[in-house]
């Protein structure tokens, strides 16, 4: 079982909709991150938390709102969504930062967004 | 801009074989290289990480080799079994402490 959570697994959410996406980590990381999967395209990076300060911002569009009130949850507040940002949305955690740099991610698994 | 790019989309071999993977990256020197397996429905998982000064890496029957003249990594699953059905992708750390970048992934199939 993954040390990351990530809950709703499935959405459906009508384009004037608010939503939020919650993840959390079990794994006393201090990095966490949001991600886009669509369809045969590579991963997107959308935002990155290092201790609850944000410190990657992708050119994510604000309908789109990152919170993390602590270094285990994560929050992406959604509003006003597009049909094109249904996708599978990941989190993940690591223990990043100066020399541990390397440090690999921990996925959870996801939540699919559907927007119609 | 970095790029990354997976040879094929999908691979299918026969159980027992070697499965080979390619990870070719552009316009980057990366410190490091990982790779994960992501099962349907699921998110990645971490396999394999190989450091710029490693040429090769093992893990049981996973190999991975980073070649920073061709700048290139290779994947290779030995005696394959239908249980290593999955896509694999393979990911750099591209000129950020947190900014990784993933390939499209290559799916992989093997037959029983």
């Amino acid at each position: 079982e993954t040390g990351v959570t990530q809950t709703p697994r499935h959405l459906v959410m009508g384009m004037t909709n608010k939503k939020s996406l919650k993840c959390e980590q079990h794994l006393g990381h201090n990095a966490m991150y949001w991600y886009k999967q669509s369809a045969k395209k590579p991963l997107e990076l959308m935002f990155v938390y290092s201790l609850e300060e944000r410190v990657e911002n992708n050119s994510v569009p604000s309908r789109f709102s990152p919170e993390c009130p602590n270094s285990s949850h994560l929050f992406l507040h959604l509003h006003t969504l597009q049909p094109e940002d249904s996708a599978l949305y990941l989190c993940a955690s690591s223990q990043g930062g100066g020399s541990s740099y390397n440090s690999p991610l921990h996925f959870g698994n996801g939540t699919r967004l559907t927007v119609t | 801009s970095q790029k990354i790019e997976q040879n094929s989309e999908a691979l299918n071999i026969q159980e027992g074989k070697t499965a080979t993977l390619t990870c070719n990256y552009t316009n980057y020197s990366p410190a490091y290289l990982q790779w994960y397996r992501q099962d349907p429905g699921r998110g990645p998982v971490f396999l394999l990480l190989i450091r710029e000064n490693e040429k090769e890496k093992r893990k049981e029957r996973l190999k991975v080799t980073f070649d920073t003249t061709l700048k290139q990594s290779l994947f290779h699953i030995t005696a394959s079994q239908p249980a290593d059905s999955a896509t694999y992708l393979c990911a750099l750390e591209a000129g950020g402490t947190y900014k990784y970048i993933f390939g499209t992934g290559t799916r992989l199939k093997v037959l029983a």
